[in-house]
């Protein structure tokens, strides 16, 4: 079975351009949660869908950050404009109604 | 006040050894208690659940005390292999739907020398 597919692996951009994370949970899970993990830290939750719907987007800071699951299945996470402080790897993570989560192997950011 | 609070370390510890990590948890209403491990530059991985009368799987013993709102991870005769981060993480109830959400620790970091 395919784990959670993220792209890419790694980004480097400069301040103040856009970036956009993609991720594929795995087959039948319908619970999708994109994480950010500063270094040294443990990762803290942006947003998570139920299906399509973005049940808990408290901590997504919706000035520069918006994500989408259109059709319940893949997600994008998109930042518009950076800022220094986004450099993070960004973790997308996937679960069968709210069992255990497999996380993907994440999109390191850094902006210059 | 951070939701999970763990010792980063790191712990430095021979092969063979008995090594343990704690962490506390700020919300009494927590519902549900795990051990994640992080290998470098890698994602988290579930390690164990945690359950109120304490569970074993082989090397690994987790267990939780929810008067002191505090879990333990005890690993017996440590391997090299388990050399890695080990994250503390508590699901708490919240808004948008009864799954609650995962709160992780900042990590424990172990290496495990020969």
């Amino acid at each position: 079975e395919a784990g959670v597919v993220q792209s890419p692996r790694y980004k480097i951009i400069e301040k103040k351009q856009p970036v956009a994370f993609w991720c594929n949970p795995i087959s039948g899970h319908n619970t999708l949660y994109w994480y950010r993990q500063n270094l040294g830290q443990g990762p803290e939750l942006l947003i998570r869908y139920e299906n399509e719907e973005a049940v808990d987007d408290s901590q997504l800071p919706k000035d520069r950050f918006s994500a989408e699951r259109l059709k319940g299945v893949d997600s994008t996470l998109k930042i518009q404009p950076a800022e220094l402080g986004d450099s993070a790897v960004y973790l997308c993570a996937s679960s069968y109604s709210g069992d255990e989560q497999y996380f993907g192997p994440g999109t390191r950011l850094t902006v210059t | 006040r951070k939701e999970v609070e763990q010792d980063p370390g790191p712990f430095n510890v021979p092969e063979g050894a008995t090594v343990a990590f704690n962490c506390t948890y700020s919300n009494s209403a927590s519902q549900s208690f795990f051990w994640y491990r992080q290998d470098c530059r890698k994602e988290p991985k579930l390690l164990m659940s945690v359950y109120s009368s304490g569970n074993e799987d082989g090397r690994f013993t987790a267990q939780l005390n929810r008067a002191s709102q505090y879990i333990s991870l005890l690993i017996r005769d440590s391997k090299l292999s388990d050399s890695a981060t080990y994250l503390c993480v508590v699901n708490t109830p919240g808004r948008g739907s009864t799954l609650g959400r995962l709160y992780f620790g900042r990590g424990t970091q172990l290496t495990v020398w020969p």
